[in-house]
């Protein structure tokens, strides 16, 4: 069966260092996320891509996040300056139609990521 | 902003006992979703449920949507060992804003003891 695939597993960084958290969706999925789940707490949305460009986004996903899919392939999480509290697990998910139409989210493994 | 209770948090259960854990919501939500997540991995995909009252059954779990669209219950008939986890419940929004995200609730984490 098809899945979602993250790189790397886990990425240890210093505070105020740039980060980029790769991710291979589903190929016929259109609609591609991130979420991320600080330790004992929910899963959280940031983000929302389809049709090259951000669908929606949340109150966490300020200036400092990016998103970007540079090939037909990859889909790529970018954080310029590392803060502390961006220390997280990090999923990427894809659908194929968007969440309001009933269509399941595909997750990855995720990417534990250790801000120091 | 849209909010899923899950109750308990915490569920510890011999072998072979049954148990149902909750989702609760004072919002509307097209569908709902079950997940199970093991430790150092993503959420897993268990079920959709998204007409009023509908009942879905996955072996041993039985997954219940609310009439109102506004809450759900997972049911384990038998529990065994290897059901330990966290299950979480997930809510796909109605069209509109916010249709691209899913909420999530906490989860109940379930510990079944042999």
């Amino acid at each position: 069966e098809p899945e979602v695939t993250q790189t790397p597993s886990h990425q240890v960084t210093q505070m105020g260092q740039e980060v980029i958290l790769r991710c291979v969706p589903i190929s016929n999925h259109l609609y591609f996320y991130w979420y991320r789940q600080i330790l004992g707490q929910k899963v959280e949305f940031l983000v929302s891509f389809y049709n090259n460009e951000i669908s929606e986004k949340s109150e966490i996903f300020d200036d400092q996040f990016s998103v970007e899919r540079p090939d037909g392939s990859n889909f790529t999480l970018k954080i310029r300056s590392t803060k502390l509290e961006d220390s997280a697990m990090y999923f990427c998910a894809s659908s194929p139609r968007q969440p309001s139409y009933n269509s399941p989210l595909h997750f990855g493994n995720g990417t534990r990521l250790t801000v120091t | 902003t849209q909010l899923l209770e899950q109750s308990p948090q915490f569920l510890s259960i011999q072998e072979g006992e049954n148990l149902t854990v909750y989702c609760n919501s004072s919002s509307v939500f097209s569908s709902l979703q079950w997940y199970r997540q093991e430790p150092g991995e993503g959420p897993v995909l268990l079920v959709t449920v998204v007409t009023g009252g509908e009942v879905k059954k996955l072996k041993r779990l039985t997954f219940q949507f609310g009439d109102a669209r506004k809450d759900s219950s997972l049911h384990i008939t038998a529990a065994q060992t290897g059901d330990t986890g966290l299950y979480l419940c997930a809510g796909s929004p109605l069209s509109g804003a916010g249709s691209y995200q899913l909420t999530f609730g906490k989860g109940t984490k379930l510990s079944v003891i042999p």
